[in-house]
């Protein structure tokens, strides 16, 4: 049982350069997300997504680009990155059971710097 | 919009002692969950309160929830050091969706 896993777990980059994070979920969760820590903000979203093909942005989405084109994937991509994107990304999944929202799982992270 | 408040947001104390945290959130939910978050490590489930009176214990740590008074607090018994982490709060609201609201999460650190 693999639950949620991030690939890679840590990512050195320079500014400018385009970058994927990957997120995978064996659990077939519809709603995924992904989320920036930062020290002193502590977590915030970015974008999240409901089901395939079905994304929306959330609190800080300016940079990313996401796409869900299976409902276990949901990649984020910082298309030209800048060093205000040096970070830690979770990513998370969830499920809906009824009118109500199962708990949330969250991914190990992925520590990204930008040079 | 929904706010979600945690204080204290850093706790130092001794091993031994107890504690609690509290969360405070701002309009009507009936669903809370506490995660723990080991420096350098994810967020880990604690506990999930689903209705008003809620209580969920484990170990040294006991959560409860009180819908009326909008207050969830994690109580810490006889803390030891492997306890040290961060403990962040958060909050489902119908207008939130999918989206959890949470705290800004709760740094512990428990001395010998």
């Amino acid at each position: 049982d693999a639950g949620i896993t991030q690939s890679p777990r840590y990512k050195i980059t320079e500014t400018g350069r385009q970058v994927t994070l990957m997120c995978h979920q064996t659990w077939s969760h519809s709603y995924m997300f992904w989320y920036r820590q930062d020290l002193g903000h502590g977590l915030r979203l970015i974008y999240y997504s409901a089901a395939a093909d079905i994304t929306d942005k959330g609190e800080v989405p300016d940079g990313y680009v996401v796409s869900r084109s299976k409902t276990e994937n949901f990649p984020l991509t910082l298309e030209s990155a800048t060093r205000s994107q040096t970070s830690v990304y979770f990513c998370a999944s969830r499920r809906r059971q009824g009118l109500h929202y199962n708990e949330q799982f969250f991914g190990p992270g992925t520590r990204l710097t930008v040079l | 919009e929904l706010k979600v408040e945690q204080n204290p947001l850093f706790l130092s104390m001794q091993e031994g002692k107890n504690y609690t945290i509290y969360c405070n959130y701002s309009t009507t939910s009936d669903r809370l969950y506490w995660y723990r978050q080991d420096p350098g490590k994810s967020l880990e489930s604690l506990f999930v309160l689903l209705s008003n009176g809620a209580v969920k214990q484990e170990g040294r740590l006991m959560a409860s929830l009180d819908t009326k008074a909008r207050l969830s607090t994690l109580h810490i018994t006889a803390a030891v050091h492997d306890l040290s982490a961060t403990y962040f709060c958060a909050v489902d609201h119908e207008t939130s969706g999918s989206r959890l609201t949470f705290g800004e999460g709760t740094q512990l650190t428990v001395n010998p």
